[in-house]
């Protein structure tokens, strides 16, 4: 069983949908990070976040540390914003945990 | 600021050759990683570096892959020989602090094929 669970494996929308990807995890944490890969392999790492809620643009990614799981919403999504999402997680040492990521298709 | 830089992009090779990946990290960043991520699945740790002294190597095959960064900058990973089952993105990544507590900045990837 991964530690880093992320749903739905995979999601279609259309232009304009409202988006939201979830990621669990199974102990505490000392960080969060929600990555975006597009095709060709190259990884941008979109937030790192211990608590709260973070906003960047049509992005927002939130967490609750109680129920240990965090949420990535896109709004007024955009046929650009199709890609894998992959959240990951820092434990108490240097070590990122990944989960298997989210595959996001956004059609005009 | 440049990136972390990574070459080649795109490697096919057969089993039983060998292969070298190259990394240049973003300048000052003291912590190096080289991820592997098969198809359909998230990076998966080899090695971490911290300048130039290995920090994790728990999840490298040292059997078969190798891995330095010399002059704590620049970092070469190498598969000697290949296996099919090798084949996948493998990612670099730095981070500025000490201890790679955070955020990483990952480079754009080596494809590699194993036939």
């Amino acid at each position: 069983k991964n530690e880093v669970e992320q749903s739905p494996q995979n999601l279609t929308a259309q232009e304009g949908e409202f988006i939201t990807i979830n990621c669990s995890y199974s102990v505490g944490i000392s960080a969060l990070h929600w990555l975006q890969q597009h095709p060709g392999g190259g990884i941008v790492s979109l937030f790192m976040l211990s608590s709260g809620k973070k906003k960047h643009g049509r992005l927002i990614a939130t967490i609750n540390i109680q129920e240990k799981h965090s949420s990535l919403h896109i709004t007024a999504s955009h046929p650009r914003d199709s890609a894998v999402y992959i959240c990951a997680v820092r434990y108490n040492t240097d070590k990122l945990i990944f989960g298997t990521g989210t595959r996001l298709q956004v059609f005009p | 600021e440049a990136g972390v830089a990574q070459s080649p992009r795109y490697k096919i090779i057969e089993k039983r050759q060998s292969v070298a990946f190259w990394c240049n990290p973003i300048s000052g960043h003291a912590t190096l990683y080289w991820y592997q991520q098969i198809l359909g699945q998230g990076p998966k740790l080899l090695i971490q570096f911290q300048n130039n002294g290995v920090v994790d190597d728990s999840q490298l095959p040292k059997d078969r892959f190798s891995a330095e960064r010399l002059k704590g900058v620049d970092s070469t990973l190498k598969i000697q020989p290949a296996k099919l089952e090798d084949s996948a993105v493998y990612l670099c990544a730095s981070s500025l602090l000490r201890q790679g507590a955070g955020e990483q900045f990952f480079g754009p990837g080596t494809r590699l094929t194993v036939l």
